[in-house]
């Protein structure tokens, strides 16, 4: 079945940066966009933003703009989500999901969540 | 973008019916013409639960149903069970090719 497994929890000082991964399997990996959500502690789903893997084609969201960066590594079916400038808002469960073919298509499988947290 | 709209809260009792509300921001830059739902019980990742309105997943119940009207969506659960006890998050696409989340309704089954 399609899976997403990310990488582990991890602690980061204010200023740094933090890279997440996401490796997808049981499925054509570029044939789906992969979308990066995070959650704040006891918030809500905030969506961060998306990347084609065929394409590259990369859209986020405005207040992330110039901080994140989505890459993949299609030879090894792994989505990277790459945050900048840390602060203590930034502590938070960071998700990585499996979109459609286009942009406008549903999350339909979900990573299990990787645990940031930023603290000096 | 602004976040859709969600009460924070519903409740109800074992076997009732409830309704959760999403309403879109009056920016327009949602698009609105497909909203989905997502479920999220304590510790878990969410589950896409509804793809726009009534297109269900795969291991969606059918006690679960969207409808639309204007810039309000809705999401209805029948016939609520203890284990429908969970979050739940709207969420629509935006002219801008984002994506936007509901702040998520808390349903308590009392």
């Amino acid at each position: 079945q399609v899976q997403l497994v990310q990488s582990g929890a991890e602690v980061k000082t204010p200023g740094a940066s933090v890279k997440v991964s996401c490796k997808a399997s049981a499925y054509t990996f570029v044939d789906y966009y992969i979308h990066w959500v995070r959650q704040a502690p006891g918030q809500g789903l905030e969506w961060m933003g998306c990347i084609s893997p065929h394409s590259g084609d990369t859209y986020y969201a405005h207040r992330f703009q110039g901080r994140v960066t989505l890459t993949t590594e299609r030879s090894a079916s792994t989505a990277y989500m790459e945050l900048g400038r840390l602060t203590s808002d930034d502590t938070a469960l960071y998700f990585c999901a499996r979109g459609g073919p286009h942009t406008y298509e549903d999350l339909d499988f979900w990573g299990q969540g990787t645990l940031i947290t930023v603290s000096s | 973008q602004s976040a859709l709209t969600q009460p924070a809260s519903v409740s109800g009792s074992p076997g009732q019916s409830i309704t959760i509300s999403c309403t879109a921001p009056s920016d327009e830059s949602t698009t609105f013409n497909s909203v989905s739902w997502y479920q999220q019980h304590p510790g878990t990742a969410p589950k896409l639960l509804i793809s726009d309105v009534n297109s269900w997943p795969s291991g969606t119940s059918n006690r679960f149903s969207a409808s639309k009207s204007g810039d309000t969506a809705s999401l209805t659960i029948s016939g609520l069970q203890a284990d429908d006890e969970a979050h739940y998050y709207c969420s629509s696409y935006t002219i801008r090719r984002t994506w936007v989340f509901g702040g998520g309704t808390k349903v308590t089954v009392l």
